[in-house]
């Protein structure tokens, strides 16, 4: 069976710290990978999603990257973090395929308070 | 305004209540995700719908696609019902990004 890791489940940074939060899944291949973030009070939003090794699109503008050295692997970073970073982050995957495989499994996420 | 509304926003019921959680959306879709939010964050994906009905367990998600809108039931509601629900559409079947609607929280009272 897969499964989807994160970590680490909460984090608190100072403003202007860099970030890395990392997200690894389990039992299957090449899937597509998605970053989300729910800032409080708002709905979920979609920030990077990779459909392979080194593809990363990005939804977003904004001081954040993504990147995903490995198959299973999806990193998002910041070099330089602000206080409208804050959030719940979420990362998800599903099979590539047809759209029956449009199902998305998402991961425990990360509680990121930048202070 | 959102591209996704529901309602109602906040739902309180006693437990064993029929419930229903209303989803509309003002674009063309080719699915309709529901999603279960538990007060930790984790989320679980309960259903995708492109037309039709689906059933699981006592959960049941119905969607209209002339009119633009889904519904979400749950018979016999427990308190371990009790989560925010989630409505998310993609809107066409090469496009990854997921629309999302701002969630129904629902809260079962023993």
């Amino acid at each position: 069976s897969q499964t989807i890791h994160q970590w680490p489940a909460t984090l608190v940074q100072p403003v202007g710290s860099p970030l890395s939060l990392e997200c690894t899944v389990e039992g299957t291949s090449n899937p597509n990978l998605y970053w989300y973030r729910q800032a409080a009070g708002r709905g979920l939003q979609l920030l990077f999603y990779s459909v392979g090794i080194g593809q990363i699109s990005s939804e977003v503008p904004q001081n954040l990257s993504a990147s995903r050295p490995q198959d299973r692997q999806f990193i998002l970073s910041s070099k330089k973090l602000l206080l409208s970073d804050s959030g719940f982050y979420l990362c998800a995957w599903r099979k590539t395929g047809t759209w029956e495989y449009n199902e998305q499994f998402f991961g425990p996420g990360t509680r990121l308070t930048v202070l | 305004k959102n591209e996704v509304e529901q309602s109602p926003q906040n739902l309180t019921a006693q437990e064993g209540e029929f419930i229903t959680i209303n989803c509309s959306y003002s674009v063309g879709i080719s699915a309709l995700h529901w999603l279960q939010q538990h007060p930790g964050g984790g989320i679980v994906s309960l259903f995708m719908l492109s037309s039709g009905k689906k059933k699981h367990g006592r959960l049941i998600a119905t969607i209209n696609i002339q009119e633009k809108h889904s519904s979400l039931h749950i018979t016999a509601s427990h308190p371990r019902d009790s989560a925010v629900y989630i409505c998310a559409v993609r809107l066409d079947f090469g496009n990854e990004k997921l629309t999302f609607g701002t969630g129904t929280r629902l809260t079962i009272i023993p």
